[in-house]
């Protein structure tokens, strides 16, 4: 049973171009939430979605940034118009059952670089 | 709102002697309790988790934590650390209240183990 994967696993892009960050969750899992990680800090809660649904986005910077969870397909962060404050480590969790009842499973993390 | 605080960013150990990795948390309603390893260049993997009853939870790795309510901590220990141990350890918290189980992570601590 393959893990949570995440693409690219680095991502390189200069001021104002966009960032796609994609995660596909382990097999059975519906529920996926992303978080980022700034250099020297913890992880920071962004968006939990189910499929086709945004349940929580309390974490998600109010301009620029976007996520989705399609029916068919992988969960994709979108960051738009990128600048060097979003570099940083985007880890995408994933768990079959909403609550403490499953374990949230980590992907191995997309670090962007912002030039 | 919930906030948690690893007081030793970093912790160096000699191989086979004992280590605890520190964990307060603060939150106005009651938490589930977590911590995760992260090795270099890989997502968070579960230790351990704190749900309810026994206050001593036993975890992977030879890892085990203790939930202090009155001291709001949950820190971790082993009893005789391994090379292989070295790593970043996040300990982090969850709502009990918060149907979707977002995390709040703390800022991390480097265990580095020496030979």
């Amino acid at each position: 049973n393959a893990g949570v994967m995440q693409n690219p696993r680095h991502l390189v892009r200069r001021r104002g171009q966009e960032a796609r960050l994609r995660c596909s969750p382990m097999k059975g899992h519906s529920h996926v939430y992303w978080y980022r990680q700034l250099p020297e800090e913890g992880l920071k809660f962004m968006v939990y979605l189910q499929k086709e649904n945004i349940i929580d986005e309390s974490g998600m910077p109010k301009e620029r940034f976007s996520a989705e969870f399609p029916k068919e397909g992988p969960s994709i962060l979108r960051i738009q118009q990128v600048v060097r404050g979003d570099s940083a480590a985007y880890f995408c969790a994933s768990s079959g059952l909403a609550g403490v009842l499953d374990t949230q499973y980590f992907g191995p993390g997309t670090r962007l670089t912002v030039l | 709102a919930q906030s948690v605080t690893q007081l030793d960013s970093q912790v160096p150990v000699f191989e086979e002697a004992p280590v605890e990795l520190r964990c307060n948390y603060s939150s106005s309603v009651s938490v589930y309790l977590f911590w995760y390893v992260q090795y270099p260049n890989q997502g968070l993997q579960l230790l351990l988790k704190y749900l309810s009853g026994s206050t001593l939870v036993k975890g992977i790795n030879g890892f085990e934590a203790e939930f202090n309510k009155s001291q709001t901590s949950f820190h971790l220990r082993k009893p005789s650390v391994h090379i292989s141990d070295t790593a970043e350890y996040f300990c982090a918290v969850s709502d009990q209240g918060n149907a979707g189980n977002m995390l709040t992570f703390g800022g991390g601590t480097r265990l580095m183990v020496k030979p």
